[in-house]
């Protein structure tokens, strides 16, 4: 199984400072199709996941484009420019290239 | 606007089998896969596998291959998990998510609890 490796484990940021999370993958996550199917989640305290990105660095509709997420091959990277309040929770890559799709381990956003 | 709708929370013995659904509403069921996902208390994100909603065909990922079983209503847009002979450690919050890769949508997740 393609093993995820998320760090750092939590973060303790204040509103307006920015974050960085990598995600390495134990393999090539580029397709056979030529995409890379590395998402990105979140799940904030109590709720379900709520998607993110998609193929490294396509944001949904209505995520804020303080939002964003970069990386090719084995190494990739979600930012946020400036976190707010509402960004708290466990920030999850995952890929769906290979079966089974696997999911790294989280990182905790926490609001100081 | 599209939703995925889970059945409630489940206290059970070992030994036990369940039945959790997740309703689908809001766009055509069969367009989309549906996958499932495991998160034992305090704990990450486990893929449990998917099933193809066109086929009824579902694909498991190596450790829920024993006692798992997905299904489809299709009728009633609805996915299904069953969970045979259950065990302690299958204590935990199921979800399901729509997509083989996307997962773009999520349930509200099922707790169940497994305790003699």
């Amino acid at each position: 199984d393609v093993v995820m490796t998320q760090t750092p484990v939590s973060l303790s940021l204040a509103i307006g400072q920015p974050a960085s999370i990598s995600c390495k993958s134990s393999q090539s996550l580029l397709g056979t199709s030529g995409k890379t199917f590395l998402n990105w989640i979140l799940q904030r305290p109590g709720q379900s996941p709520k998607r993110l990105i998609y193929q490294v660095s396509k944001l949904y509709s209505e995520v804020p484009d303080r939002f964003s997420g970069s990386g090719s091959e084995t190494e990739f990277t979600l930012k946020i420019s400036r976190v707010e309040a509402e960004d708290l929770g466990v920030y999850y890559c995952w890929q769906g290239t290979h079966f089974p799709h696997t999911f790294g381990s989280g990182t905790k956003l926490e609001i100081k | 606007q599209i939703q995925l709708v889970q059945s409630g929370p489940e206290l059970k013995k070992p030994g036990e089998s369940l039945k959790i659904s997740c309703k689908a509403s809001g766009y055509t069921f069969t367009d989309y896969a549906m996958q499932w996902v495991k998160q034992a208390p305090g704990k990450g994100l486990q893929y449990m596998g998917w099933i193809n909603t066109q086929t009824g065909k579902p694909t498991y990922a190596d450790d829920f291959k024993e006692r798992f079983v997905f299904s489809l209503e299709t009728s009633a847009s609805t996915a299904y998990l069953q969970i045979n002979n259950l065990k302690n450690e299958d204590t935990a919050t199921y979800f399901c998510a729509r997509g083989f890769i996307l997962g773009d949508y999520w349930g509200q997740g099922v707790m169940v609890t497994v305790s003699s």
